[in-house]
């Protein structure tokens, strides 16, 4: 099974601010890794596939990079809409089980 | 516009069985894999089980494996989740979510979620 470890678990933060969250694997990803923002009460939502490519309507502000075992989503300037619980996901070599990080929890500093 | 809207939870005894549906509207259903995804309350993101468009193929995470039954009725674009011998560890959201382009991939539509609670 990969093990995908995001830090921080917390992040302080304040708007305007560029926040960088990484996601590390236990072993290479190529490029098959997505990020998603959960709101409290509220479902994740999908903002990047294939480690860099933007999902439909999100904001040009959130971007991702990274290849192999080591993965970043960068929030350019953060909005009040930004305040949210990121997770990464992989879904490397198509075989189960498809592994989540730990979360990356984004509060206003 | 792509909507998933999920039902079917409860409070069950450990012990017990619970069945939990997933009605898919604005895509066409047969052509994607679809996961059922939990989150423990207050705890991360677990994937728990995918099937393919046509339901030939099927996917289990280790801990639900043999307690846990996915199917889909194409006809009524249905998902369903069958859960059986339910533990107080299974307590959580269940979603169900549309897989990105193939059977294990990224998910780009999820449910509102449903509430399992597994206790006596």
């Amino acid at each position: 099974e990969i093990q995908m470890t995001q830090s921080p678990s917390t992040l302080s933060a304040s708007l305007g601010d560029r926040v960088t969250i990484t996601c590390r694997a236990s072993q290479s990803i190529n490029n098959y890794l997505a990020w998603y923002q959960q709101k409290p009460g509220k479902a994740p939502k999908l903002l990047i596939y294939k480690a860099s490519n933007l999902e439909n309507a999100v904001p040009s502000r959130f971007s991702g990079s990274g290849s192999g075992t080591e993965f970043t989503l960068t929030i350019s300037s953060l909005q009040p809409d930004d305040f949210a619980t990121y997770y990464c996901q992989q879904y490397n070599s198509f075989s189960p089980p498809l592994t989540f990080g730990g979360g990356t929890k984004v509060e206003i500093k | 516009d792509v909507q998933l809207v999920d039902s079917g939870g409860g409070l069950v005894q450990p012990g017990g069985s619970l069945r939990l549906s997933c009605a898919a509207s604005g895509f066409s259903f047969s052509v994607y894999a679809m996961s059922w995804v939990r989150q423990a309350p207050g705890k991360g993101l677990e994937w728990v089980s995918a099937m393919s468009g046509s339901g030939t193929d099927t996917y289990y995470a280790d801990s639900v494996k043999g307690r846990f039954t996915i199917s889909r009725d194409n006809s009524n674009n249905m998902l369903y989740l069958q859960m059986s011998s339910l533990r107080a560890e299974d307590t959580a959201i269940y979603y169900c979510a549309r897989a990105e382009y193939q059977l294990l991939s990224c998910f780009d539509y999820w449910g509102q979620g449903t509430l399992v609670t597994v206790s006596s």
